[in-house]
């Protein structure tokens, strides 16, 4: 048990349709990321966010949309997705920089959603 | 922009044996963090060891310690006494400790296998 947990764990999608990923941290964090893994490829920084703001957006296309509306939760809306963006989704939460109780570096992640879009 | 890399694509060792996974990284920075996650077929990415720059003391946990070469900016990890449950793809990573932000760059990953 690892603190994070994200729903789905699988996810089968058209390209039209429209989805959700939940992400969800019992740490006590205040950051929480959101990354992609595709096959053959580094982890992909996609969104960070802080205390609920959203502090970084890696270029990523406006078909993902993320939604963070308090510090436990995150969500990763999806529409119109292309079969490229098939990949495996992790998020991950820590404690941010300059924050009371200490800023401990490490990411804490959750099993990841594994994405298939046809 | 930090880069990490990690030359070795797949190792293998034999059960009870040792191996050193290699991983080297770019900075300009002085102060940072530096991190091996360990990711088994589940996909979990688990945390395996952490090393501050600042500290000279390479890190050490159970079986798992790392080889720290701040000058070389090299990161090695080394599983001592390999286990069939420590075959898993290895990431290096790395975070600036001096910017307010907290991105973690990855390497490529090292997929370990563990021989009977």
């Amino acid at each position: 048990e690892t603190g994070v947990t994200q729903t789905p764990r699988h996810l089968v999608m058209g390209m039209t349709n429209k989805k959700s990923l939940k992400c969800e941290q019992h740490l006590g964090h205040n950051a929480m990321y959101w990354y992609k893994q595709s096959a053959k490829k580094p982890l992909e920084l996609m969104f960070v966010y802080n205390f609920k703001e959203q502090t970084e957006n890696n270029s990523v296309p406006s078909r993902f949309s993320p939604e963070c509306p308090n510090s436990s939760h995150l969500f990763l809306h999806l529409h119109t997705l292309q079969p490229e963006d098939s990949a495996l989704y992790l998020c991950a939460s820590s404690r941010f920089p300059g924050t009371s109780g200490g800023a401990t570096p490490e990411q804490y992640f959750g099993p990841g959603t594994r994405l298939t879009v046809t | 922009a930090q880069t990490v890399t990690q030359s070795q694509p797949e190792m293998s060792v034999q059960e009870a044996e040792t191996v050193t996974l290699s991983c080297t990284y770019d900075t300009s920075e002085s102060d940072y963090y530096l991190f091996w996650y360990k990711q088994p077929p589940s996909r979990q990415m688990i945390l395996v060891i952490r090393q501050e720059a600042y500290k000279q003391q390479n890190a050490t946990e159970n079986r798992f310690s790392v080889n720290f070469q701040k000058a070389a900016k090299s990161f090695s990890l080394k599983i001592s006494d390999s286990q069939l449950g420590d075959a898993a793809m290895y990431f290096c990573a790395y975070r600036s400790a001096e910017t307010s932000g907290s991105r973690l760059t990855f390497g490529e990953g090292t997929q370990l296998t563990v021989n009977p």
